[in-house]
């Protein structure tokens, strides 16, 4: 079946660093979302993307979806010790289809 | 505050026991989803439901048993359950694309931290 391969699986940096993650897949996707799950907590939703090539922020986050269609990728800038967390990739072929998640990213940030 | 609420948050049962999750979605989405989380291991969808039909039931054991009344409401009905599905579920709800224009991402619940003794 369809696999997500997210990079890297950790990540241990420190605060005010720049941070990228990215994900892969072995198929054409033409949706792909990020999400970011706290411990204890459900996957909340960062960014959304449905066009190749598309970049996309949302306040110190940058994804984008790679020309490829079978790529994403994630930046955070300036870290702090609130972006700790988990960072799951998702996609899907088409809006029909269900969402295929990445096995995801944890980031640690220390002051 | 994403809209989406699960009950209870955590829950602890014996494999005899039988027991239901709740999820309550207040977004007006029409499809609705559990999944299962267990550690180093992807998301794995359980069920989905899109204008209160089940859509998907991807090969989940039939001591989970899953009830959708509703388009705001679903439930995940366990019983004589093992220790292997000790796990997180999710719930989350979406737009679903027969019913109109999107965007169709979902949105999840806190999840209900089962443990199975």
């Amino acid at each position: 079946g369809q696999q997500l391969n997210q990079s890297p699986q950790s990540m241990f940096i420190q605060e005010g660093e720049d941070v990228s993650m990215n994900c892969t897949s072995s198929s054409i996707f033409n949706t792909w979302l990020w999400y970011k799950q706290d411990p204890g907590e459900g996957p909340v939703l960062l960014i959304a993307l449905y066009k190749a090539g598309e970049l996309t922020s949302n306040g110190r986050l940058t994804a984008q979806f790679g020309i490829t269609r079978k790529d994403s990728f994630l930046n955070i800038s300036a870290s702090i010790p609130s972006d700790v967390g988990i960072y799951f990739c998702a996609g899907s072929v088409n809006n029909t289809d269900k969402l295929i998640f990445g096995t995801g990213t944890r980031l640690q940030v220390f002051p | 505050e994403t809209g989406v609420t699960q009950t209870p948050r955590h829950l602890v049962m014996g494999m005899t026991n039988k027991k239901s999750l709740k999820c309550e979605q207040h977004l007006g989405h029409n499809a609705m989803y559990w999944y299962k989380q267990s550690a180093k291991k992807p998301l794995e969808l359980m069920f989905v439901y899109s204008l209160e039909e089940r859509v998907e039931n991807n090969s989940v054991p039939s001591r989970f048993s899953p009830e959708c009344p509703n388009s705001s409401h679903l439930f995940l009905h366990l019983h004589t359950l093992q220790p292997e599905d000790s796990a997180l579920y999710l719930c989350a709800s979406s737009q679903d694309w027969m019913a109109g224009p999107g965007p169709y991402e979902q949105y999840f619940g806190p999840g209900t931290r089962l443990t199975v003794t």
